[in-house]
């Protein structure tokens, strides 16, 4: 069974750094890109961006360009999004969801069950 | 930055009536369009791709249509667990950059 099990709630301060992880398991994760969306509450989903594990290589919507970095951890399975310093405008939930294992154009297949992050002073 | 809009924001249906939701693209995206449904405080689950393809355990009841512009999502015959939001997503842009719509609510009328 294909799983995407995302670490829990985080609360923080505008300014500090975080790192928020999304763990696979059920198919060989070097094989299929982790796309990485927001969802501000009370809004619709946003696209952050794209990492294929096996190739590491990285692609960013525009908009989250320099704002968030996206990476992965082959050896634990794992694939993570991390800021340098949280802004209040950070506040969402955050999914990771699984791509496509050959093509860029396709769908989101899996998702995790979403990882809320609250920023405030 | 292809835009996608869905119409209406939403909907109030009882069980059993047909729901037809829409979904516009803001520039030619083929056959390049999935359908998402989230219930709240759970994973967003792939309903169709391809535009008319229903993913892997979907009922029959949800079917896709469209292609270009212009894309509907129905689901035939209302249960209670398909009351949720409901959102339409492009994978057609290059560079990938991939958009959604805003959502439609399917409420309980």
């Amino acid at each position: 069974e294909v799983q995407l099990v995302q670490s829990g709630v985080e609360v923080k301060k505008p300014g500090m750094s975080l790192k928020i992880s999304c763990k696979v398991s059920g198919y060989s994760f070097t094989n299929y890109r982790i796309h990485w969306l927001r969802q501000v509450p009370g809004k619709g989903l946003e696209w952050m961006g794209i990492i294929h594990p096996g190739e590491s290589d990285v692609r960013y919507n525009p908009s989250f360009d320099g704002q968030v970095t996206i990476s992965v951890d082959k050896s634990i399975n794992t694939a993570y999004l991390q800021w340098s310093s949280l802004k209040a405008s950070d506040t969402a939930t955050y999914f990771c969801a699984r791509g496509s294992e050959y093509d860029l154009k396709a769908p989101i297949d899996y998702w995790g069950q979403g990882t809320p992050v609250s920023v405030s002073s | 930055e292809i835009v996608m809009t869905q119409s209406p924001a939403v909907l109030s249906v009882s069980p059993g009536e047909r729901a037809t939701l829409s979904c516009r693209a803001s520039q030619n995206v083929r056959s390049n369009l999935a359908w998402y449904q989230h219930r709240p405080g759970q994973a967003p689950r792939l309903i169709v791709y391809g535009a008319s393809t229903r993913a892997t355990g979907i009922p029959a009841r949800f079917s896709g249509r469209g292609s270009g512009t212009e894309f509907t999502l129905t689901i035939s015959s209302l249960q209670s667990e398909d009351f949720a939001v409901y959102y339409c997503q492009q994978y057609n842009a290059w560079p990938p950059i991939y958009t959604f719509g805003q959502g439609t609510k399917l409420d309980l009328k």
